[in-house]
Formats: structure tokens, sequence, C-alpha cells
């Protein structure tokens, strides 16, 4: 069974509006990443929240981290065109190996 | 610096066939690793090399595919005879540091397998 789950499968926003996906796990973790792939494309590292930080920023993104109700959320603020992208949490559930949900594919709308 | 590079980007293939996916990881990455994608499902791990040595392949289908990694540089996962549900997108990942349970990976842009 997969450890990481995103929610929604699908988000579709306009440019400028802020989203936000939500990740939820299984079991106890180390650490929880989000990537990013675009179409065609591999997956890029956007960034990682360890299990003793309940929030991290980078640029327009926003992860928290809740270790009691295990879930994860990103937001990106002031969404682009360029944003349009699936989007996966990690959890290092097993060591040395990341496991992956089935992502949220976000559309941002001109 | 070259990333993670793959090939081919995408093979058509008929049931029965055999498929070789090349993955070259990032210079002087010990980490290599063979994910898949089925069907726009989640993104399942297949195997994971130190070096030369297979670390992890519990994540492997079957028999039918065969991973190497000769010299610990490039690997190699072939999968002979292909089945129509090996069909998906096959990624490879490399990481730097081993036993490092916080480390990003960079991933490749992936093989798309179709096994018609």
């Amino acid at each position: 069974s997969q450890q990481g789950e995103e929610d929604p499968q699908a988000l579709s926003i306009q440019e400028g509006e802020n989203a936000t996906m939500n990740c939820s796990y299984k079991t106890s973790i180390n650490n929880l990443q989000w990537y990013r792939q675009n179409s065609g494309r591999g997956l890029v590292h956007l960034i990682l929240i360890r299990s003793n930080e309940r929030e991290k920023h980078s640029g327009r993104l926003r992860v928290t981290l809740d270790t009691s109700k295990k879930s994860s959320s990103l937001l990106i603020t002031a969404s682009r065109a360029a944003d349009t992208a699936s989007y996966f949490c990690a959890t290092d559930a097993r060591a040395q190996k990341l496991v992956f949900g089935q992502g949220t594919r976000l559309t941002i709308n001109p | 610096e070259a990333g993670v590079t793959q090939f081919p980007s995408h093979s058509v293939i008929e049931k029965g066939q055999t498929v070789t996916l090349r993955c070259d990881p990032i210079s002087g990455h010990d980490n290599l690793y063979w994910y898949r994608r089925v069907m726009g499902k989640e993104i399942k791990f297949l195997l994971h090399f130190v070096k030369e040595s297979k670390q992890d392949e519990s994540g492997m289908p079957n028999n039918r595919f065969l991973a190497e990694r000769t010299g610990g540089t490039y690997s190699t996962l072939k999968v002979q005879p292909a089945e129509l549900e090996d069909s998906g997108v096959y990624f490879c990942a490399s990481s730097q540091l081993t036993g490092a349970s916080n480390e990003k990976l960079f991933f490749g842009s992936g093989t798309q397998l179709s096994v018609l």
C-alpha cells in the first residue's frame, strides 16, 4: 500500500491565486519531501521538511508538517502558468528509499 | 554538470519483446534508484543500487525485470519478455550520500514504455 497520498488528485485555479495541496502518510517518518514534475520531464526536488519542523518556506512555497495527524501541506502563493505540473510528496518510510504518492495535478489557468 | 540522463525517452514494443532501458546517473553519485509510474498512479520504487551492488530490490515486480549496474556507473533495466502491464514511465534517480534518509534525489526525465 502506498505511503503518501496527495489530495486533491487534480486542482485547477486562476493565475495569481494560491494553490494548496495536501499529503497524508501512514508510518513514522524522519522527513518529508515535495517534488514537482513538469509534463515529459523528471521530478525536481522542491523542499524538505524534517519531522521536528512544523513549517518551512522557500520562495513562494510554504510547507507545513503535522506529525500527529501524519499530514503535510504545500502552499504555492501567487501562482503562475509555469507552476502547472504534478506535485508529489515523498517520505522516507523505508530506509534509504523515498516512497511517493500518486501526485496532485495542478493546472494554472491564464 | 550533467544531470541524470535516461535513454530512450520513449519505447514502443510488442508484447513478448525485450526492452532495455539505460540510466546514466550524475557523476560521483553512488546511489542509483529505479522507479516506475503506471497509468497516473503513484510512483513506485523498483530497486536501489549502491555503486554496483543491489541494496534493495524489493520493488521489482517479477523475474522478467533485470537490473544491472556494471562498474558502478550507468545502469540498465531489462524487461524480458515484456507484458502489457509493464507499460508506464520508468524513472531513474541518483544521489550522493549513502545511508542519509534526508537526501534529495535527482531524477532523469524518464522512459515512457508502451507495450502493445
